[in-house]
């Protein structure tokens, strides 16, 4: 079956970047494009961007310019987001999600 | 960015009732390549969103047929007959038509 497993929750400091993971199984990895969705708590959901994983393609909402960065590894079939210049307004849930399926989703937060 | 507007934004219903939601778009969803690409989501609470319907009515692996996605342009509703408690949470449309893709503000289905 279709499994997007994401990294565990993340404490990060202000002014600081975390790369969180999405090692996906239960299907070609190259075959579909791996999107990324925020959740700030309470809130509702936001693109952020996307990865074609075959031919390392991506695009991004204009907000997350700078802010995001999208790759992916083919051979451990794992999608990547970096996020850098963290503020309490990336503080947040991050989702990774393909084919229709989701990850359970990462909480980070960002506090000094 | 288009903007997605979801009516009503609770829908306080009965078990076993009918419920219904609007996603209207500030621009027709119809893509260039003819494909109209609306999305149906619902997050559960303390879940990761689960898609429902794509590309308008078409029911995503294992949704039950009392889902029912319809519409086209820019005027969309998802219809739930015979609502059942695992029915209850937030429904998100999405469009995927034009950049950025964009979600609807949510509409809570919840028990009156």
């Amino acid at each position: 079956q279709v499994q997007l497993q994401q990294s565990g929750a993340e404490l990060v400091k202000p002014g600081s970047s975390v790369k969180l993971s999405c090692k996906a199984s239960g299907y070609t990895f190259t075959d579909y494009a791996m999107k990324w969705v925020k959740q700030r708590t309470g809130q509702g959901l936001e693109w952020i961007g996307v990865i074609d994983p075959e031919i390392d393609a991506t695009a991004y909402n204009e907000k997350f310019k700078g802010k995001a960065t999208l790759t992916a590894d083919t051979s451990s079939n794992t999608a990547y987001m970096e996020l850098s210049r963290l503020t309490s307004e990336d503080s947040a849930v991050y989702y990774c999600t393909s084919m229709g399926y989701w990850g359970q989703g990462v909480m980070v937060t960002v506090s000094s | 960015d288009v903007v997605l507007t979801q009516t009503p934004v609770a829908q306080p219903v009965t078990l076993g009732d009918q419920a219904s939601i609007s996603c209207r778009s500030s621009q027709s969803l119809v893509h260039s390549n003819g494909n109209t690409y609306l999305e149906w989501y619902l997050q559960k609470p303390g879940q990761s969103p689960q898609l429902l319907i794509y590309k308008v009515s078409n029911r995503f692996s294992g949704v039950p047929d009392r889902f029912i996605g319809s519409g086209s342009g820019s005027d969309f509703t998802l219809k739930i007959s015979r609502v059942e408690p695992e029915d209850l949470g937030v429904y998100y449309c999405f469009q995927a038509t034009h950049d950025p893709w964009t979600f609807g503000g949510g509409t809570k289905l919840e028990l009156k």
